[in-house]
């Protein structure tokens, strides 16, 4: 089993919905990290959070708010999405992802989102 | 045999045989590399790691290669079960500060008994 948990495990919402995913790990991780991956595609970055700030935004739509309310969890807000952001989302943590020290990050089973 | 199929690559093997599964990485500025397995419904799992300042390494029945002349990784499996199906992919970090890994394509390894 994973040590990174994420809910819910699928979701499905309307377009004019608002909904949010969760992620936690207890692992002493400072470093964490939103995914999304298509179905036979690799995962693609979303944000990262490092040390409870945003440090990256890989040019994101607004319509996902990532949101790190302690260095150990990470929720990813949703609203107004469309069928194309159907997905998988994956959250990460890595113990510390500075320097020539890089650590591997270490993945939840994500959240199987359906967009109608 | 190794077969590039509409979607991704695809390694089928007997079970006992040792797989290799191959990358290409992009980016020469690349200082740390991670292999991770997937399968169907969860997570990438990390299988095993290197750093640029080393070109093996190798862990219980896996050992990954790195050749940075050419960009090349690599992932040996040896005595692939069938347990091991699963989609692998490599991942490659730029020492930019932060773990950012930009994943490969993916190879998925089909084992049968």
């Amino acid at each position: 089993d994973t040590e990174v948990t994420q809910t819910p495990k699928h979701l499905v919402m309307g377009m004019t919905n608002k909904k949010s995913l969760k992620c936690e790990q207890h692992m002493g991780h400072r470093a964490m990290y939103w995914y999304k991956q298509k179905a036979k595609k690799p995962p693609e970055l979303m944000f990262v959070y490092s040390y409870e700030k945003l440090s990256i935004n890989e040019s994101v739509p607004s319509r996902f708010s990532p949101e790190c309310p302690n260095s150990s969890l990470l929720n990813l807000h949703l609203h107004a999405l469309q069928p194309e952001d159907s997905a998988l989302y994956l959250c990460a943590s890595s113990q510390d992802g500075t320097g020539p020290n890089n650590s591997p990050l270490h993945f939840g089973n994500g959240t199987r989102l359906t967009v109608t | 045999g190794e077969s590039v199929g509409l979607h991704l690559p695809t390694l089928s093997v007997q079970e006992g045989d040792n797989s290799i599964i191959n990358c290409a990485y992009s980016n020469s500025a690349s200082d740390y590399f991670i292999w991770y397995k997937q399968e169907s419904g969860k997570g990438p799992q990390f299988i095993i790691d290197i750093r640029s300042n080393m070109d093996k390494r190798q862990g219980q029945r896996v050992t990954v290669l790195l050749n940075k002349t050419v960009k090349h990784l690599s992932l040996q499996i040896a005595a692939t079960q069938p347990g091991d199906s699963a989609v692998y992919f490599c991942a490659e970090n730029m020492n930019s500060g932060y773990s950012t890994l930009t994943f490969g394509k993916g190879t998925m390894l089909l084992v049968s008994p």
